[in-house]
């Protein structure tokens, strides 16, 4: 079964620092899909960014990129520059075979004026 | 661009009633999946289907049954509601079952 674990329950920056969140992952399958999702208080479920284990390269999405680590099973997810928008719940997901996707608990995010 | 449409927003019902709530995925969107978020919880995965047949299926209690009809729109019913019932659900919808999944507003069910 695939697992998915985020460490940090809660992280809490300036605004215009850098932030990374930490993500780790369980799966025997070779071929699967990671992503981060945003959730803030408002509660919609916001697509942030996605990488494909076969690609070696980390996926980047303007402000936002990942350190994939496929043999540690690691994915960790940096915010530049951070913003006061950028306060959210952030989901760590995998999806694998039966394209469900797996959260892991979340980690609450807060950037401070 | 268009999104996924879940309605009702919101919804109060009762111990033991029953409730519907619907989902008009993204168009040309062939996947639409089901998840369940407690309060202060991740999403828990429900149910999918892949052209209007069932695709996978998770914790979905069987008080609870779903469908995906010929317009692709699905619909979770709930019977027998319970308090524990009470939760953000999402739907999400995809094109093909290896592209990101497109998420709803969601609907909040309250059982009183």
């Amino acid at each position: 079964a695939q697992t998915v674990t985020q460490s940090q329950p809660e992280m809490s920056v300036q605004e215009a620092e850098t932030v990374t969140l930490s993500c780790t992952y369980d799966t025997s399958e070779n071929n699967y899909y990671l992503f981060w999702y945003k959730q803030p208080p408002s509660r919609q479920m916001i697509l942030v960014i996605r990488q494909e284990a076969y690609k070696q390269q980390n996926a980047t999405e303007n402000r936002f990129s990942v350190n994939f680590q496929k043999a540690a099973k690691s994915f960790s997810l940096k915010i530049s520059d951070s913003q006061l928008g950028d306060t959210a719940m952030y989901f760590c997901a995998l999806i694998q075979g039966a394209q469900k996707l797996v959260f892991g608990q979340g980690t609450r995010l807060t950037i401070n004026p | 661009a268009a999104g996924v449409i879940q309605s009702p927003r919101h919804l109060i019902k009762e111990k033991r009633e029953t409730a519907t709530l619907k989902c008009y995925p993204i168009p040309r969107h062939d996947t639409v999946y089901w998840y369940q978020q407690g309060p202060g919880q991740d999403p828990q995965f429900l149910i999918s289907f892949y052209e209007k047949m069932q695709s996978d299926k998770g914790s979905i209690p069987d008080r609870f049954s779903a469908q995906q009809f010929s317009d692709y729109h699905s619909e979770l019913n709930m019977s027998s509601l319970e308090l524990g019932d009470s939760a953000l659900y999402f739907c999400a919808s995809s094109f093909g079952r290896d592209q990101p999944q497109h998420f709803g507003d969601g609907t909040r069910l309250s059982i009183l």
